[in-house]
């Protein structure tokens, strides 16, 4: 149980397109999902957490313009980097929480992550 | 002040060895800790969670000690399977914006050789 998908594994688009990943909790409904981008040798960084039916909360420093959340049901969300730069090139990893109130609420799962490339 | 604080490694250790990794945080609000292990170019797995009591699983022993805010790893009987990133990962605690968030180390590496 608790299988995270992540659609497309990898992409590759020209600066100042538009790409959209899809994140879908597989066997269980999530309540709340969050977006992390990882760079080479670093950590992964939450860049946005968004609760179902809600709008999303960005941490400091992320253009909400430019990453645009919807996470319209509870298997659901969806990340688009809009006009992407070369800067954007990274590893974007989806996770997904239960929520309160059930046995997994503070675990988290990972999707298998997008790369995406952008020349 | 990084959130979460690990030593990057790497780690070169041969199989059998015994292996110890440490974590430090500074949200002394965090509620939830984690192990979780990366593979080059995959997601993050969750290993195990970290009881305040201690907590083991086979040959993988997670501590945590809130008064000094850190957290430990200990993998015996190193396998060659056993190579991968440690991550130290820490809730954000009650407050945050971010809804029980985590926060990530960067990562400790560990090669386990024949």
């Amino acid at each position: 149980g608790a299988v995270v998908s992540q659609h497309p594994s990898w992409v590759i688009c020209k600066s100042g397109t538009s790409v959209k990943i899809e994140c879908r909790s597989l066997d269980f409904q999530a309540t709340t999902m969050f977006w992390y981008r990882q760079f080479p040798k670093q950590s992964l960084m939450l860049m946005a957490t968004s609760n179902e039916g809600s709008k999303a909360t960005y941490e400091q420093g992320v253009e909400k313009d430019k990453f645009l959340i919807n996470h319209a049901s509870l298997t659901l969300s969806t990340l688009t980097v809009t006009s992407a730069h070369p800067e954007d090139s990274s590893f974007y990893i989806c996770s997904a929480r239960e929520g309160p109130g059930r046995g997994r609420a503070y675990e988290q799962y990972f999707g298998p992550g997008t790369r995406l490339t952008v020349t | 002040r990084k959130e979460v604080e690990q030593d990057p490694g790497p780690f070169n250790v041969p199989e059998g060895a015994t292996v110890a990794f440490n974590c430090t945080y500074s949200n002394s609000a965090s509620q939830s800790f984690f192990w979780y292990r990366q593979d080059c170019r995959k997601e993050p797995k969750l290993l195990m969670s970290v009881y305040s009591s201690g907590n083991e699983d086979g040959r993988f022993t997670a501590q945590l000690n809130r008064a000094s805010q850190y957290i430990s790893l200990l993998i015996r009987d190193s396998k060659l399977s056993d190579s991968a990133t440690y991550l130290c990962v820490v809730n954000q605690g009650p407050g945050s914006n971010s809804g029980y968030a985590l926060n990530f180390g960067k990562g400790t590496s560990l090669l386990v050789t024949p």
